[in-house]
């Protein structure tokens, strides 16, 4: 089975921190994705990446950087926290054309 | 730019009673279809997916969708629903070969006994 892993469940952060969220995969997938979920308004795209190295913004890139050193490794970066970022990430990757793979999420509060 | 519409953001229903979620899309060229899953407090899983050929696709837990491109629509359907099936469905859309995959806002289908 594709496992996709996030590196916490939850996660508790201060305003202006500098916060990574890694995520992992092990089916050698190309395609890797970190989203955003929020209640009424569905999974919002921040960045992808189909390659080691290569990154695109999706619909929600502001305040956020992404990392892609090595094909099964994805991180998001949130440069300065902010109140508005508290919510749930979700990581996912696939083949290209395929279904994605998710992760089990990660909740961020920033107080 | 593919887009896709959820037309409802919850429905309630009773146990044994039939269910459709609505899923509509937009995209001028061809493409990958997917509905997902997902229980409270968990992450998101695939139902069923249409990539090509028949346009009807059925998921081991007796849902069910069809892909009409004239309506450019996707939507599922289970004909007798458990309490068990309460979640939060969400429509998802890939034009081929593109890697971006966009999902709708969810609907969150609560099965009451």
């Amino acid at each position: 089975d594709v496992k996709v892993t996030q590196s916490s469940r939850y996660l508790v952060k201060r305003t202006g921190e500098k916060v990574f969220l890694e995520c992992v995969q092990d089916m050698d997938h190309e395609n890797m994705f970190w989203y955003r979920q929020d209640p009424g308004l569905g999974l919002r795209l921040i960045y992808f990446s189909y390659d080691v190295k290569m990154k695109e913004k999706g619909d929600i890139p502001e305040g956020y950087s992404v990392s892609r050193e090595k094909k099964e490794r994805f991180s998001l970066i949130l440069e300065s926290a902010s109140t508005n970022q508290t919510s749930m990430y979700l990581c996912a990757s696939s083949q290209q054309g395929a279904e994605a793979f998710f992760g089990q999420g990660t909740r961020l509060t920033v107080v | 730019a593919q887009s896709v519409t959820q037309l409802d953001s919850q429905v309630p229903v009773f146990e044994e009673a039939p269910v459709e979620l609505r899923c509509n899309y937009s995209s001028s060229v061809s493409v990958y279809l997917f509905w997902y899953v997902q229980y409270p407090n968990q992450g998101l899983q695939l139902l069923l997916k249409y990539l090509s050929g028949s346009t009807l696709v059925e998921s081991i837990n007796g849902f069910e969708a069809e892909f009409n491109k004239s309506q450019t629509s996707f939507h599922l359907r289970k004909p007798s629903v458990h309490i068990s099936d309460t979640a939060e469905y969400f429509c998802a859309v890939n034009r081929g070969s593109n890697y971006k995959l966009t999902f709708g806002k969810g609907t969150l289908l609560t099965v009451n006994p």
